[in-house]
């Protein structure tokens, strides 16, 4: 079971807005930044979000992540067929001390 | 732009040592948490443990001391190893390099290595 709680499936249709969110406690989103992992079927994950809402170089603006008290949340707008993927929200956890990652949400593009 | 490489044996038995090596290209040790994270297949991310530019690691604390992480500057390589790995230890491992921002604990990690399936089976 994860530390950090993420809805195991969500969907949309190409274009809509879709959201997920990532819910923790104080001693790990509430104390700690936030970053969003994208991993397409069987490659790597790449970094979406970082420090809760910045985008590295290169990602889309159609990617946004926010932060609130122990939880976190990615939005998609403008839903496309390759955004269908596993998304992972992680941060670290000072009781833990260690990274810890949510058990991943996987968006199906209908 | 920074690139990590990596390598180790994809099977082994019960009770064994895990051993991966991930080479960095194109980047310095400096000012980064030099990570392993693991991914059990069908599963989510499990983060393993990292070393610091300066050489001191630390490690998740449910892998009970059996993970080491080391750095090898002159080669521009960082390794895992794991000992007496069960079934349970199968997964997929990937290197990545961590950064933290100021105020915070929380390591993001770009880029990833490649990843490397490793089974243990008898």
């Amino acid at each position: 079971q994860s530390v950090l709680t993420q809805s195991p499936s969500a969907s949309g249709t190409p274009g809509q807005r879709v959201s997920m969110s990532c819910s923790g406690s104080y001693s790990n989103i509430g104390s700690n930044t936030v970053n969003w992992y994208q991993q397409l079927p069987g490659t790597a994950p790449k970094l979406l979000i970082y420090i809760n809402n910045q985008r590295p170089s290169g990602v889309p603006d159609r990617f946004s992540g926010s932060k609130s008290g122990t939880s976190a949340s990615l939005a998609i707008s403008g839903l496309q067929s390759e955004d269908e993927a596993d998304y992972y929200c992680a941060t670290w956890d000072d009781s833990l001390n260690g990274q810890v990652f949510g058990g991943g949400t996987k968006l199906t593009v209908l | 732009q920074v690139q990590l490489q990596q390598w180790g044996a994809g099977l082994l038995k019960p009770a064994e040592t895990l051993s991966l090596t991930c080479a960095v290209f194109g980047g310095s040790f400096s000012g980064y948490h030099w990570s392993w994270i693991r991914q059990p297949p069908g599963k989510g991310l499990e983060w393993i443990g990292e070393v610091k530019d300066t050489g001191s690691s630390t490690h998740d604390p449910s892998l009970r001391s059996r993970a080491t992480i080391s750095l090898d500057t002159s080669k521009n390589q960082f390794s895992l190893k794991l000992s007496s790995v069960t079934a349970a230890d199968t997964a997929v491992y990937y290197c990545a390099r961590g950064q933290r921002p100021g105020g915070s604990s929380s390591r993001w990690f770009d880029p990833w290595g490649q990843g490397i399936l490793v089974t243990v089976s008898s």
